[in-house]
């Protein structure tokens, strides 16, 4: 199983402009999640999704949407990119979210490194 | 406002030395407690979680940790670190709602 895996792992972008980081899971996971990763802020979160059709805001949506058009796929589209935007990305997925349950816990991507010029 | 609180930013050991990061959490009710490491240029890998029962939870690694539910903390230990084990490290919170939410992380550095 490749798990989760996010494209691409580095990209420079110029304020303005749009991007999507692409995320696929192969484990059949209902949950999906983006998070950002800066300095000593730890990890916070952007997006989430219950299943496909199914999304809802986390603690630091602006300027991010996404999509869940599939249970594989959970894109994480930036539009008009801004310097506040450079971070690492990571998109994580679970099985089920509900508590005491081993099927909650979170499988991790590799990470998107971008920076907004 | 509900949080989990990483005690640590920036810890050193020389190897052998024991370790303890401190984490502690506001949320109320029941919580799944968890802890992920993240090696230098790798992603968030998962160390240990607690759901119920024995609060003395054990990891990979020889990594552990204990569960003070009146104190609020989930606190990871390990008695000899190794060069192997520098990383950041960041306690992690299942309260109510569907995502984890995560400490401000604890950057470990071990030396020879």
């Amino acid at each position: 199983n490749a798990g989760v895996t996010q494209t691409p792992k580095f990209h420079i972008l110029k304020i303005g402009q749009s991007m999507t980081l692409q995320c696929t899971q192969d484990m059949n996971h209902n949950y999906m999640y983006w998070y950002r990763q800066d300095p000593g802020m730890g990890l916070k979160l952007i997006y989430y999704s219950v299943g496909a059709g199914i999304t809802d805001k986390g603690e630091v949506p602006n300027g991010y949407n996404v999509s869940r058009s599939t249970t594989e796929d959970f894109p994480l589209r930036l539009e008009l990119a801004a310097p506040s935007q450079t971070s690492v990305y990571f998109c994580a997925s679970s099985y089920a979210a509900g508590q005491s349950s081993g099927a909650n816990v979170l499988t991790f991507g590799a990470g998107s490194r971008l920076t907004v010029l | 406002a509900q949080s989990v609180s990483q005690h640590n930013h920036h810890v050193i050991l020389s190897e052998a030395a024991s370790l303890e990061l401190g984490c502690n959490y506001s949320y109320g009710g029941t919580v799944n407690l968890f802890w992920y490491v993240q090696y230098p240029g790798q992603h968030l890998q998962l160390l240990l979680k607690y759901f119920s029962g024995d609060p003395l939870v054990k990891g990979i690694k020889g990594f552990e940790a204990e569960f003070i539910k009146s104190k609020f903390s989930f606190n990871l230990r390990k008695p000899s670190v190794q060069w192997s084990d520098t990383a950041e490290y960041f306690c992690a919170v299942k309260a109510s709602g569907y995502a984890l939410n995560f400490g401000k992380g604890t950057s470990l550095l071990v030396t020879p």
